[in-house]
Order: structure tokens, then sequence, then C-alpha cells
């Protein structure tokens, strides 16, 4: 079935500091794939999204491309500040139509100034 | 906006008690579901519903069941809260055709 493996945490970064936070998965067809953020106290908000291979996703500088042949949705940012730090999710879209996101464990971020 | 609220942050409820957490939307979505999330573990899906009085279970149904009279409205009922089921609850919705679901604040709660 459908599966996201995200990187394990925590990421400890300085302020200005390259990011990455690496997810893979497996999947029947032709997945959308996300990367939800949640912020300390919060629920998920949506970071950004890629519906079909070789699509760019980016929001808030944050950017992952949709690699078919890697089954890879890396996220980046190419310079972190302290409010970046929250818990970071992958996920893709179910199986079938209508079922829920399937998600990674989370990876969490912390930067410090 | 989409709005999606839960009626409580904080919960603090007793062994053996029945526990309800409601959901509300207000963007007329089809599609309702409850994840618990804890440490290590991400987020798992206990139930959704796809339609009025419609429920699914997910991947973690046991000990919980749902209500779903309104299509604003989706509730999770703890018949009889154990220890094992302290944990951060999420709700989120969707609408039909679209894949991106939208979650609310969270409800974090502790059996005693």
């Amino acid at each position: 079935g459908n599966s996201v493996t995200q990187m394990e945490g925590p990421v400890t970064l300085s302020e200005e500091a390259f990011l990455t936070i690496n997810c893979t998965y497996t999947a029947t067809g032709y997945p959308s794939l996300f990367w939800y953020v949640q912020y300390p106290g919060e629920g998920l908000q949506l970071l950004l999204k890629a519906t079909k291979a070789d699509d760019k996703g980016s929001n808030k500088g944050f950017e992952a491309t949709y690699r078919k042949e890697t089954t890879s949705f890396h996220l980046e940012k190419g310079s972190v500040q302290v409010s970046d730090s929250a818990v970071y999710f992958c996920a893709l879209s179910g199986p079938q139509a209508g079922t829920a996101l399937i998600f990674g464990k989370g990876t969490t971020l912390s930067v410090s100034s | 906006d989409v709005k999606v609220t839960q009626s409580s942050r904080y919960l603090v409820k007793r062994t053996g008690e029945k526990v309800f957490l409601e959901c509300v939307q207000d963007m007329d979505h089809e599609n309702m579901f409850w994840y618990r999330q804890d440490p290590g573990l991400g987020l798992r899906l206990i139930y959704f519903s796809y339609d009025v009085k419609m429920k699914e279970k997910g991947d973690i149904p046991e000990g919980y069941s749902v209500s779903r009279e309104k299509k604003e409205r989706f509730s999770l009922i703890l018949e009889s809260a154990s220890t094992n089921q302290t944990s951060m609850y999420l709700c989120a919705s969707r609408p039909w055709g679209e894949e991106t679901q939208y979650f609310g604040p969270g409800t974090r709660l502790l059996v005693l």
C-alpha cells in the first residue's frame, strides 16, 4: 500500500542555514504529494503541494520537487529563520479517490539565533 | 479562508468516562476526518466520513466511534476513556474532488 518515509529528527540548525528534510514514498498510481507544517500548539497547515511528476511546490521560501524516478519529495529552504521552528509532515494522497492523506511521522525542526 | 474548529483545546477526563470531541467546519466540505497524533508515530487515521450519516473506519478505530448528523459537524466519541487514549486529536475536512485537507487546531486530551 501507499506509505511515506521521512528522515527522523530532530533537526537543529542555526539561523540562515540551509535546510533539507528528506521524504520518500511508495505508491500505486500517481499520487499528489504534500508538505504540512505544525507550529507549536497548533494544528497542521498546508505548506506546499505537487500533483504530478516534475512539479515543484513552493511557499514561504520552501520548495519541494516531485521526483517520480527517485520516489522523493524532499523539502528545502535556502535560509531558515527562528520562526520556521515547527514539525514538518510529508504526505501523499491515498490509493483511492476520496480517502485520507497518508502522513509520514513528522520531522521536528529547531532553529536557533 | 476555510475554518475548522474543535470544541476544546485541552481536556482532562477520568478513566471510564464517555468523552465527546466536536469538530465543525464552515466551508460545506463533504469529507471530514479524525486523527490522533502521538510522538514518534505521526498522524494515524481513526475514522472519516464522506457524507452525512456515512462513516468509514481508519487505521485505528478500536475504542472510538463517530457521529455525523449534520454536514458541518463530525464528532468523535470515546465510549469509555482509557489512559492509552491520552493524545492530541486532530480534525480535518476536505471538499469533494480535492485532495488538500484543512485541519483544526487540535484537542489535547489527558485521561487520568
